[in-house]
Protein backbone atom coordinates (compact mmCIF):
# COMPACT_ATOMS: atom_id res chain seq x y z
CA UNK A 1 0.00 0.00 0.00
CA UNK A 2 1.07 3.13 -1.05
CA UNK A 3 1.99 6.08 1.30
CA UNK A 4 0.13 8.64 -0.55
CA UNK A 5 -3.34 7.96 -2.51
CA UNK A 6 -4.46 8.56 -5.90
CA UNK A 7 -7.06 7.43 -8.28
CA UNK A 8 -6.93 4.64 -10.08
CA UNK A 9 -7.79 6.02 -13.12
CA UNK A 10 -8.84 9.30 -14.90
CA UNK A 11 -10.39 10.11 -18.25
CA UNK A 12 -11.65 13.23 -20.37
CA UNK A 13 -12.07 13.39 -23.75
CA UNK A 14 -9.43 16.01 -26.29
CA UNK A 15 -9.79 19.54 -25.13
CA UNK A 16 -10.94 18.50 -21.94
CA UNK A 17 -9.20 19.87 -18.30
CA UNK A 18 -8.87 16.57 -15.74
CA UNK A 19 -7.10 17.05 -12.24
CA UNK A 20 -5.61 14.11 -10.43
CA UNK A 21 -5.54 14.11 -6.85
CA UNK A 22 -2.31 13.14 -4.33
CA UNK A 23 -3.49 12.77 -0.79
CA UNK A 24 -1.45 12.13 2.17
CA UNK A 25 -0.60 13.38 5.46
CA UNK A 26 0.41 16.26 7.76
CA UNK A 27 3.75 14.50 7.75
CA UNK A 28 4.25 14.97 4.25
CA UNK A 29 2.26 16.56 1.17
CA UNK A 30 0.27 18.50 3.89
CA UNK A 31 3.42 19.61 5.95
CA UNK A 32 5.81 20.59 2.87
CA UNK A 33 5.69 22.20 -0.26
CA UNK A 34 7.55 19.02 -1.90
CA UNK A 35 5.87 17.57 -4.11
CA UNK A 36 6.58 16.68 -7.74
CA UNK A 37 4.46 14.78 -10.46
CA UNK A 38 6.06 11.98 -13.00
CA UNK A 39 4.25 11.28 -16.46
CA UNK A 40 5.00 7.66 -17.55
CA UNK A 41 4.12 6.36 -20.93
CA UNK A 42 4.13 2.10 -21.18
CA UNK A 43 7.64 0.46 -21.42
CA UNK A 44 9.19 4.27 -20.86
CA UNK A 45 11.23 5.70 -18.06
CA UNK A 46 9.33 8.64 -15.89
CA UNK A 47 9.73 12.01 -16.65
CA UNK A 48 9.45 14.98 -14.34
CA UNK A 49 6.14 17.33 -15.04
CA UNK A 50 6.23 19.27 -11.70
CA UNK A 51 8.35 20.40 -8.66
CA UNK A 52 7.94 22.10 -5.47
CA UNK A 53 3.85 21.68 -6.04
CA UNK A 54 3.94 23.63 -8.63
CA UNK A 55 7.55 24.64 -10.59
CA UNK A 56 7.43 23.14 -14.11
CA UNK A 57 11.18 22.50 -15.33
CA UNK A 58 11.97 23.85 -18.33
CA UNK A 59 10.47 21.97 -21.80
CA UNK A 60 7.30 21.10 -20.10
CA UNK A 61 4.29 21.84 -21.56
CA UNK A 62 2.23 25.29 -20.04
CA UNK A 63 -0.88 22.99 -20.06
CA UNK A 64 0.45 21.02 -16.86
CA UNK A 65 -0.35 22.51 -13.43
CA UNK A 66 0.12 21.62 -9.96
CA UNK A 67 -1.20 23.32 -6.74
CA UNK A 68 -1.49 22.09 -2.97
CA UNK A 69 -4.71 22.24 -0.50
CA UNK A 70 -4.14 20.89 3.01
CA UNK A 71 -3.31 17.11 2.62
CA UNK A 72 -3.86 16.76 -1.26
CA UNK A 73 -1.66 17.97 -4.25
CA UNK A 74 -3.08 17.84 -7.60
CA UNK A 75 -1.92 17.70 -10.79
CA UNK A 76 -4.61 19.51 -13.83
CA UNK A 77 -4.00 19.04 -17.42
CA UNK A 78 -5.59 21.37 -19.69
CA UNK A 79 -6.60 21.21 -23.15
CA UNK A 80 -5.70 16.96 -22.97
CA UNK A 81 -4.56 15.71 -26.03
CA UNK A 82 -4.08 11.90 -27.18
CA UNK A 83 -0.28 12.14 -26.10
CA UNK A 84 -1.29 13.03 -22.38
CA UNK A 85 -2.44 9.29 -22.28
CA UNK A 86 -0.12 7.65 -19.24
CA UNK A 87 0.67 7.02 -15.95
CA UNK A 88 1.36 9.82 -13.66
CA UNK A 89 2.75 9.33 -10.17
CA UNK A 90 3.05 12.10 -7.44
CA UNK A 91 5.90 12.21 -5.06
CA UNK A 92 6.00 14.05 -1.75
CA UNK A 93 8.82 14.53 0.74
CA UNK A 94 8.42 13.19 4.16
CA UNK A 95 9.79 13.75 7.47
CA UNK A 96 9.68 9.50 8.71
CA UNK A 97 11.82 9.62 5.89
CA UNK A 98 15.25 10.87 4.07
CA UNK A 99 13.75 9.70 0.60
CA UNK A 100 10.58 10.79 -0.86
CA UNK A 101 7.22 8.60 -1.55
CA UNK A 102 5.20 8.04 -3.92
CA UNK A 103 1.78 7.65 -4.83
CA UNK A 104 0.01 4.35 -6.53
CA UNK A 105 0.03 5.82 -9.41
CA UNK A 106 -3.13 7.01 -12.25
CA UNK A 107 -4.23 5.89 -15.44
CA UNK A 108 -5.29 8.86 -17.58
CA UNK A 109 -6.99 7.72 -20.31
CA UNK A 110 -7.77 10.18 -23.80
CA UNK A 111 -11.28 8.98 -24.88
CA UNK B 1 23.22 16.13 -24.16
CA UNK B 2 22.95 14.35 -20.92
CA UNK B 3 22.52 10.32 -21.08
CA UNK B 4 21.93 7.65 -18.83
CA UNK B 5 22.53 4.10 -19.55
CA UNK B 6 22.10 1.33 -17.38
CA UNK B 7 23.58 -2.27 -17.35
CA UNK B 8 23.93 -5.44 -15.17
CA UNK B 9 20.82 -6.84 -14.96
CA UNK B 10 19.44 -10.31 -15.21
CA UNK B 11 18.60 -13.30 -13.82
CA UNK B 12 19.70 -14.05 -10.50
CA UNK B 13 18.62 -17.02 -7.66
CA UNK B 14 17.69 -15.72 -4.57
CA UNK B 15 20.15 -14.62 -1.93
CA UNK B 16 22.71 -14.06 -4.63
CA UNK B 17 24.42 -10.47 -5.79
CA UNK B 18 24.53 -7.99 -8.80
CA UNK B 19 26.26 -4.74 -9.46
CA UNK B 20 24.03 -2.63 -11.83
CA UNK B 21 25.58 0.06 -13.16
CA UNK B 22 24.64 3.39 -14.96
CA UNK B 23 27.31 5.39 -17.25
CA UNK B 24 26.31 8.85 -17.09
CA UNK B 25 27.25 11.26 -20.27
CA UNK B 26 26.93 15.19 -21.00
CA UNK B 27 27.24 15.88 -16.84
CA UNK B 28 29.69 14.62 -14.32
CA UNK B 29 28.04 12.05 -11.42
CA UNK B 30 29.36 13.90 -8.52
CA UNK B 31 27.87 17.23 -9.69
CA UNK B 32 24.64 16.74 -8.39
CA UNK B 33 21.98 14.08 -6.29
CA UNK B 34 22.11 10.70 -8.03
CA UNK B 35 18.92 8.12 -7.42
CA UNK B 36 17.83 4.77 -7.93
CA UNK B 37 14.49 3.98 -8.39
CA UNK B 38 13.28 0.71 -9.39
CA UNK B 39 9.02 -0.40 -10.78
CA UNK B 40 8.18 -4.09 -9.54
CA UNK B 41 6.15 -5.88 -13.27
CA UNK B 42 3.09 -4.12 -13.43
CA UNK B 43 3.56 -1.73 -10.06
CA UNK B 44 4.00 1.57 -8.75
CA UNK B 45 7.69 3.25 -8.27
CA UNK B 46 9.63 3.04 -5.54
CA UNK B 47 12.39 5.14 -4.43
CA UNK B 48 15.46 2.86 -3.27
CA UNK B 49 18.42 5.03 -3.20
CA UNK B 50 19.89 8.77 -2.77
CA UNK B 51 23.69 9.37 -3.31
CA UNK B 52 24.62 13.52 -2.63
CA UNK B 53 27.19 14.90 -4.80
CA UNK B 54 28.84 15.34 -0.77
CA UNK B 55 29.13 11.62 -1.04
CA UNK B 56 26.05 11.10 1.83
CA UNK B 57 23.87 7.92 1.13
CA UNK B 58 20.69 6.79 2.57
CA UNK B 59 18.42 4.15 1.74
CA UNK B 60 14.78 2.71 1.73
CA UNK B 61 14.05 0.88 4.63
CA UNK B 62 13.47 -2.43 2.26
CA UNK B 63 16.64 -2.28 1.05
CA UNK B 64 18.89 -0.87 3.61
CA UNK B 65 21.75 -3.61 5.16
CA UNK B 66 21.54 -5.13 1.61
CA UNK B 67 22.30 -3.16 -1.11
CA UNK B 68 24.53 -0.18 -1.51
CA UNK B 69 25.20 3.01 -3.76
CA UNK B 70 28.71 4.48 -5.02
CA UNK B 71 29.86 6.43 -7.65
CA UNK B 72 33.43 5.72 -9.89
CA UNK B 73 34.67 9.44 -10.86
CA UNK B 74 36.80 8.15 -13.39
CA UNK B 75 34.33 6.48 -14.95
CA UNK B 76 31.45 8.85 -14.87
CA UNK B 77 29.04 6.26 -13.21
CA UNK B 78 26.87 5.42 -10.85
CA UNK B 79 26.68 1.85 -9.40
CA UNK B 80 24.00 0.06 -6.76
CA UNK B 81 25.51 -3.36 -5.46
CA UNK B 82 22.37 -5.22 -4.65
CA UNK B 83 23.32 -8.54 -2.06
CA UNK B 84 21.18 -11.10 -0.46
CA UNK B 85 18.48 -10.39 -3.09
CA UNK B 86 14.97 -11.34 -2.67
CA UNK B 87 12.30 -12.04 -5.15
CA UNK B 88 10.03 -9.07 -3.91
CA UNK B 89 13.58 -7.02 -5.66
CA UNK B 90 12.03 -7.79 -8.96
CA UNK B 91 11.90 -5.24 -10.56
CA UNK B 92 13.19 -2.42 -13.31
CA UNK B 93 15.58 -0.39 -11.92
CA UNK B 94 16.01 3.04 -13.04
CA UNK B 95 19.37 5.33 -12.59
CA UNK B 96 18.10 9.17 -12.60
CA UNK B 97 19.80 12.32 -11.88
CA UNK B 98 18.60 15.24 -9.80
CA UNK B 99 17.25 18.41 -11.08
CA UNK B 100 20.30 20.73 -11.55
CA UNK B 101 20.38 23.98 -9.82
CA UNK B 102 18.06 22.50 -7.24
CA UNK B 103 18.09 23.64 -3.46
CA UNK B 104 14.93 22.50 -2.21
CA UNK B 105 15.09 19.60 0.61
CA UNK B 106 13.67 17.05 -1.88
CA UNK B 107 15.02 15.34 -4.77
CA UNK B 108 13.57 15.60 -7.96
CA UNK B 109 14.98 13.92 -10.48
CA UNK B 110 14.62 15.31 -14.55
CA UNK B 111 17.19 12.97 -16.06
CA UNK B 112 16.61 8.62 -16.46
CA UNK B 113 18.11 6.13 -17.52
CA UNK B 114 15.96 3.71 -19.91
CA UNK B 115 16.03 1.16 -16.90
CA UNK B 116 17.24 -2.70 -15.97
CA UNK B 117 15.34 -5.67 -14.93
CA UNK B 118 16.16 -7.80 -12.24
CA UNK B 119 14.75 -11.14 -11.90
CA UNK B 120 15.11 -12.87 -8.87
CA UNK B 121 14.10 -16.25 -9.00
CA UNK B 122 14.77 -20.06 -8.52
Amino acid sequence: QSALTQPASVSGSPGQSITISCTGTSSDVGGYNYVSWYQQHPGKAPKLMIYDVSNRPSGVSTRFSGSKSDNTASLTISGLQAEDEADYYCSSYTRRSTLEVFGGGTKVSVL
Amino acid sequence: EVQLVESGGGLIQPGGSLRLSCAASGFTVSSNYMTWVRQAPGKGLEWVSIIYSGGGTYYADSVKGRFTISRDYSKNTLYLQMNSLRAEDTAVYYCARGLPSYYGSAHPVDDWGQGTLVTVSS
